[in-house]
């Protein structure tokens, strides 16, 4: 299985903050890679896929980046909606998800 | 629109089966392929393959072949998924989620998920 490593964990911003995960795979995805949002009690939403293209629906203030084994999903300017927990997901192969990310309220 | 509707909630004892089922509108459902995701509480996501509704075909992760079975009924466009020999490690919400596009691994809808709780 490819392992799927999401940095940090959990994060502390306000509204308006520029927040940056990390997700590194055990071995090269080229621009396989998904993002997910999951709001508590809900299904995961699909923000990005290919590494950068914006799912139909998605502001635009998510930017995804990266290839081979490191990415990186920014949130430009952080809204009251945004706070949840973030999942990287690769998909060259069977896919497997990163740990998560909770990105919190300050 | 795209709408995955799950069936209800299951309480199964160590050792049963269950069967959560996922009725799909709004799109082709022969179109794209159907994954089966699941969540244990608090924990992550963990894929447990997929079923082509077009012709049946079926791919499971290693993990569960041999206790996972994914099947279709075109019919009534609902998607499958039974998994056997249940454990308390079983417990967690099951979603069914379609492919982006065919092949892709991408997964672009959702069920609001089927929470299976495995209980002696």
């Amino acid at each position: 299985d490819i392992q799927m490593t999401q940095s940090p964990s959990s994060v502390s911003a306000s509204v308006g903050d520029r927040v940056t995960i990390t997700c590194r795979a055990s071995q090269g995805l080229s621009s396989w890679l998904a993002w997910y949002q999951q709001e508590p009690g809900k299904a995961p939403k699909l923000l990005i896929y290919a590494a950068s293209t914006l799912q139909s629906g998605v502001p635009s203030r998510f930017i995804g980046s990266g290839s081979a084994t490191d990415f990186t999903l920014t949130i430009s300017s952080l809204q009251p909606e945004d706070f949840a927990t973030y999942y990287c997901q690769q998909a060259n192969g069977f896919p497997t998800f990163g740990g998560g990310t909770k990105v919190e309220i300050k | 629109q795209v709408q995955l509707v799950q069936s209800g909630a299951e309480m199964k004892k160590p050792g049963a089966s269950v069967r959560v089922s996922c009725k799909a509108s709004g799109y082709n459902f022969t179109a794209y392929q159907m994954h089966w995701v699941r969540q244990a509480p608090g924990l992550g996501l963990e894929w447990l393959g997929w079923v082509n509704p077009n012709n049946g075909g079926t791919t499971y992760a290693p993990h569960f072949r041999g206790r996972v079975t994914m099947t279709r009924d075109t019919s009534i466009s609902t998607a499958y998924m039974e998994l056997t020999r249940l454990t308390t490690d079983d417990t967690a919400v099951y979603y069914c989620a379609r492919d982006l596009r065919s092949g892709t691994y991408y997964f672009d809808s959702w069920g609001p998920g089927t929470l299976v709780t495995v209980s002696s």
